[in-house]
């Protein structure tokens, strides 16, 4: 059973970058798709991008220009970065997990953590 | 506002039956792209609970079944119990966004 874990700070400045990190366990992350998902306080779930095995990735075009997403297969890990981030950025990230032949399918996901943007 | 539309709320009372439906449009759920539903419990993260319009990942129960009928999906939930109260979102992809997209999200409440 493939395990997902988010870390962070959970405070960052506005303007500043946002910086997550996943580390995977219980399986191998080449074999899977890695997404990043966020849910501001209250609202509904909003997609923000896929890393693929190779490293290529997918974003969602709505945060396209702030959005970087990466593979570190040496350490089991993919990472987020949203640059120049807003008040509206404030959320709770997951991390989750898509099979190779459904990769629009989030079978796991990490427990979440919440990043607050505020000086 | 999503591109996928889910009522805000159902209610029911215990045993009874209730479907949440997922209205989307010709770039995404009438473009036969997989349907997926998420149970969201309070303060958890969601957790898949059906999959490619139709499937129950195992252990859930065969009281949430899923269907799709041109550019809308249902969720039913059958023999409702306490335990179901929470929130329920619908996933597609979108060939004219060129990604996942999730509905509003539907919060069931068991009366």
């Amino acid at each position: 059973q493939v395990q997902l874990q988010e870390s962070g700070p959970g405070l960052v400045e506005p303007s500043e970058t946002l910086s997550l990190t996943c580390t995977v366990s219980g399986g191998s992350i080449t074999t899977s798709y890695w997404n990043w998902i966020r849910q501001p306080a209250g609202r509904g779930l909003e997609w923000i991008g896929r890393v693929y095995p190779s490293g290529s990735t997918s974003y969602n075009p709505s945060l396209k220009s702030r959005v970087t997403l990466s593979l570190d297969t040496s350490k089991s890990q993919f990472s987020l970065k949203l640059t120049s981030v807003t008040a509206a950025d404030t959320a709770v990230y997951y991390c989750a997990r898509a099979p190779l032949d459904k990769l629009h399918k989030f079978e796991s996901w990490g427990q979440g953590t919440l990043v607050t943007v505020s000086s | 506002q999503s591109v996928l539309t889910q009522p805000p709320s159902v209610s029911g009372a215990p045993g009874q039956r209730v479907t949440i439906s997922c209205i989307g449009s010709n770039s995404n759920i009438g473009a036969a792209y997989d349907v997926h539903w998420y149970q969201q419990l309070p303060g958890t993260a969601p957790r898949l609970l059906i999959y490619g319009d139709t499937n129950r990942p195992s252990g859930v129960p065969d009281r949430f079944s899923g269907s799709k009928s041109g550019t809308s999906a249902s969720l039913a939930i059958t023999g409702l119990q306490a335990e179901d109260e929470a929130d329920y979102y619908c996933q597609s992809y979108d060939s004219s966004l060129r990604g996942s997209i999730f509905g509003g999200g539907t919060k069931l409440t068991v009366l």
